[in-house]
C-alpha cells in the first residue's frame, strides 16, 4: 500500500474558525511533510517530522500548528487564517529524509 | 531561493512527439527527483537519479544528470495526451530532510 490519505478533500473556513487537516500513511515511513501549494507554483515546504519529532519548520506563521500523534498520522491545525492562506495543502511521507516522497491528493483550502 | 529551476515554463506539443524539460540547481545534491502533478492533485514520483549516476531510464522516461553543470533533463518519448501535466524536479542535499522543488514545467500534449 503506497497510499497517503488526506482529509478533508475540500475545506472552506472563515478567518475566526479553527479546523484541522489530517494525513495518514501505513507504509512505515518515518518522515512526514506538510507542503503548501499556490496555483501554478511548486509545493513549498512547511514542516518536516522525523520519527514523530518536528525537525524542520520553515518559518511558518503560528496560525499553522502541526502535530504528529504517532508514526502514521500527521495533523495540521489551523486557526485565525488569512485569505492569502487559501491554497492546496499537501501531505507526503518518505522512508528517509531525502528519499522518494509519496504524496496525498491534498486538501483544497479556501479562507473567506 | 529554490534549489531547482526549470525551463521551459510551459511546453505544448503534438501527440507522438518527444518532450524535453530541463532543471538547474545551485548546490551539491545527494539526488535529484522528478515528479508529475495532474491539475490540482497530489504529486506522483517518476524517477530518482543519484549524484553518482549520469543517466536513468524508466519506460518512456529518460533522465540525465550533469553534476558539473548542476543540471538535469527529463525526456518523455512518444508523448500521449495523458502526459499532460506539470512536471517538477526536486533536489535533495546530503544531511538534510529537505527536498526543494523547482518552478515546474507545464506540459500540454495535443491529441
Amino acid at each position: 500500500d503506497t497510499e497517503v490519505t488526506q482529509t478533508p478533500k475540500h475545506l472552506v473556513m472563515g478567518m475566526t474558525n479553527k479546523k484541522s487537516l489530517k494525513c495518514e500513511q501505513h507504509m512505515g515511513h518515518r518522515a512526514m511533510y506538510w507542503y503548501k501549494q499556490k496555483a501554478k507554483k511548486p509545493p513549498e515546504l512547511m514542516f518536516v517530522y522525523s520519527y514523530e519529532k518536528l525537525s524542520i519548520n520553515e518559518s511558518v506563521p503560528s496560525r499553522f500548528s502541526p502535530e504528529c500523534p504517532n508514526s502514521s498520522l500527521l495533523n495540521l491545525h489551523l486557526h485565525a487564517l488569512q485569505p492569502e492562506d487559501s491554497a492546496l495543502y499537501l501531505c507526503a511521507s518518505s522512508s528517509a529524509g531525502i528519499d522518494i516522497q509519496y504524496f496525498g491528493a491534498g486538501t483544497r483550502l479556501s479562507v473567506l | 531561493s529554490q534549489q531547482g529551476e526549470e525551463d521551459p515554463q510551459a511546453l505544448s506539443i503534438q501527440e507522438g512527439e518527444n518532450a524535453t524539460m530541463n532543471c538547474s540547481y545551485k548546490t551539491s545534491i545527494n539526488n535529484l527527483q522528478w515528479y508529475r502533478q495532474n491539475s490540482g492533485r497530489g504529486l506522483v514520483h517518476l524517477i530518482l537519479i543519484r549524484s553518482n549516476e549520469r543517466e536513468k531510464h524508466s519506460g518512456r522516461l529518460r533522465v540525465t544528470l550533469d553534476t558539473s553543470k548542476k543540471s538535469s533533463s527529463l525526456l518523455i518519448t512518444a508523448s500521449r495526451a495523458a502526459d499532460t501535466a506539470s512536471y517538477f524536479c526536486a533536489t535533495a542535499y546530503t544531511g538534510g530532510f529537505k527536498t526543494i522543488f523547482g518552478a515546474g514545467t507545464r506540459l500540454f500534449v495535443k491529441a
